[in-house]
């Protein structure tokens, strides 16, 4: 079946300090969207990718859908205590299921 | 806009008892999912529900563990009987479309079995 993995498993930065997280796809996707989940909450949509290498901002968030379709990035710009979570990608193979990658936990050193 | 709603917040049952977990969708969202956290294996996907019928129940992890969707607005996952590995945070979502669709979550309900 299809499998989503992520890395890293942690990130521990000082605020101001850059962050990237990558998501890698056992087979091509459909689309990829991006969840933050903060701690003691729940997942919250950020965005959704569909084209071939497209890019997208959000604020000091940048997303990327691979040429192949087939792996993303998101990268913070300059953490903020605020960016503190763990981030998911979730991606799907046009099974009309999502399969969720296993997350990134960002811890920001103020 | 209420976002979708679960009940209880946190659950505390001995091993051995029966523990319901109850979900409203967002209305007007027709695809539902059960979805179990925990830190050793992460986000799971345990059933989803499109228009009340259940079309993928693989992940659910044994016969103790069962998922109904009796109406549009309401569905319950129950666990009968309960062991201290089912401790984790449930959380229900729903999207509207298929499963492929944008996923919101509810608060999740934390579930402890002593």
């Amino acid at each position: 079946g299809q499998q989503v993995m992520q890395i890293p498993q942690y990130q521990h930065v000082q605020e101001g300090e850059d962050f990237t997280t990558y998501c890698n796809s056992s087979t091509t996707l459909s689309n990829i969207q991006w969840y933050k989940q903060r701690p003691g909450g729940h997942p919250v949509f950020l965005i959704q990718l569909v084209k071939s290498g497209e890019v997208k901002k959000q604020k000091r968030l940048t997303f990327q859908f691979g040429e192949a379709k087939k792996n993303s990035s998101l990268h913070i710009t300059a953490t903020q205590t605020t960016d503190v979570g763990t981030y998911f990608c979730a991606g799907d193979n046009a099974g009309n299921m999502l399969t969720f990658g296993g997350g990134t936990r960002l811890m920001v050193k103020p | 806009d209420a976002g979708v709603i679960q009940s209880p917040r946190h659950e505390v049952t001995e091993m051995g008892q029966e523990v319901t977990l109850r979900c409203k969708p967002i209305s007007g969202h027709n695809s539902l999912f059960w979805y179990r956290q925990t830190m050793m294996r992460g986000l799971e996907l345990l059933i989803y529900f499109n228009n009340n019928v259940p079309i993928d129940d693989s992940g659910m992890p044994e016969d103790r563990f069962s998922a109904k969707m009796p109406n549009a607005s309401f569905s319950t996952l129950k666990i009968q009987p309960s062991e201290p590995r089912d401790s984790a945070v449930y959380f229900c979502a729903s999207s509207h479309g298929t499963g492929a669709e944008k996923l919101f979550f509810g608060s999740g309900t934390q579930l402890s079995v002593l």
